[in-house]
């Protein structure tokens, strides 16, 4: 079966620090990958998705970017944090030829004082 | 993915029958439609998947007329636990590489 593993599953940064959040998908090939930001009471946005390694797409211009090493690894980034990159973020997958069925993995809760 | 329009919240009590319509106008007739479920600090997850007349599981049931035009999300017998945010989708089988975006979602709290 198919598991996605996310960490840290919290992190509390100042200002200015840099972020690295990793996320890793189990028992599938070639999965597209998602990454989320869901601020306090509100939706899912939309930061980057990726449909195979080295390819990035980036939906919201900002400080943060992605990467796909490897097939099943997506890792968000950021030089210097700001404080309005508070927010939980949601790593997803998919693949090709389902529905929008998408699953996604733990969150990561991170906290920018 | 088709764009969706859902209330942006609802109330209802325990023990009720809750209904969530989710309008698509412009579903193609190649998309299916997807309803997720999310509880604070956890990621989505998939509640029910159909394509028309009516799905059934264990959770919920989804009721799509002729036209497609939108579906309804029926949730029977509502308890505290079911208050989350619930989301609609619509989207092609053969899926490519099309973005996965939500919308705001509806916000459904069950009160006792």
């Amino acid at each position: 079966s198919q598991t996605i593993h996310q960490w840290p599953a919290t992190l509390v940064q100042p200002v200015g620090s840099p972020l690295s959040l990793e996320c890793t998908v189990e028992g599938t090939s070639n999965p597209n990958l998602y990454w989320y930001r869901q601020a306090a009471g509100r939706g899912l946005q939309l930061l980057f998705y990726s449909v195979g390694i080295g390819q990035i797409s980036s939906e919201v211009p900002q400080n943060l970017s992605a990467s796909r090493p490897q097939d099943r690894q997506f890792i968000l980034s950021s030089k210097k944090l700001l404080l309005s990159d508070s927010g939980f973020y949601l790593c997803a997958w998919n693949v090709n030829g389902q529905a929008p069925l998408a699953f996604f993995g733990p969150g990561t809760r991170l906290t920018v004082l | 993915l088709a764009k969706t329009t859902q209330p942006i919240s609802m109330d209802s009590y325990e023990g009720q029958e809750v209904n969530i319509t989710c309008s698509h106008n412009n579903i193609a007739t190649n998309d299916y439609i997807t309803w997720y479920q999310q509880f604070p600090s956890q990621g989505p997850r998939f509640i029910i998947q159909g394509y028309k007349t009516k799905v059934t599981n264990e959770v919920a049931s989804l009721f799509i007329p002729a036209d497609r035009k939108s579906s309804t999300l029926s949730l029977p017998r509502v308890s505290l636990s079911d208050t989350a945010v619930y989301y609609c989708l619509v989207g092609p089988s053969n899926f490519g590489n099309e973005k996965l975006t939500f919308g705001t979602g509806t916000r459904l709290t069950i009160i006792p």
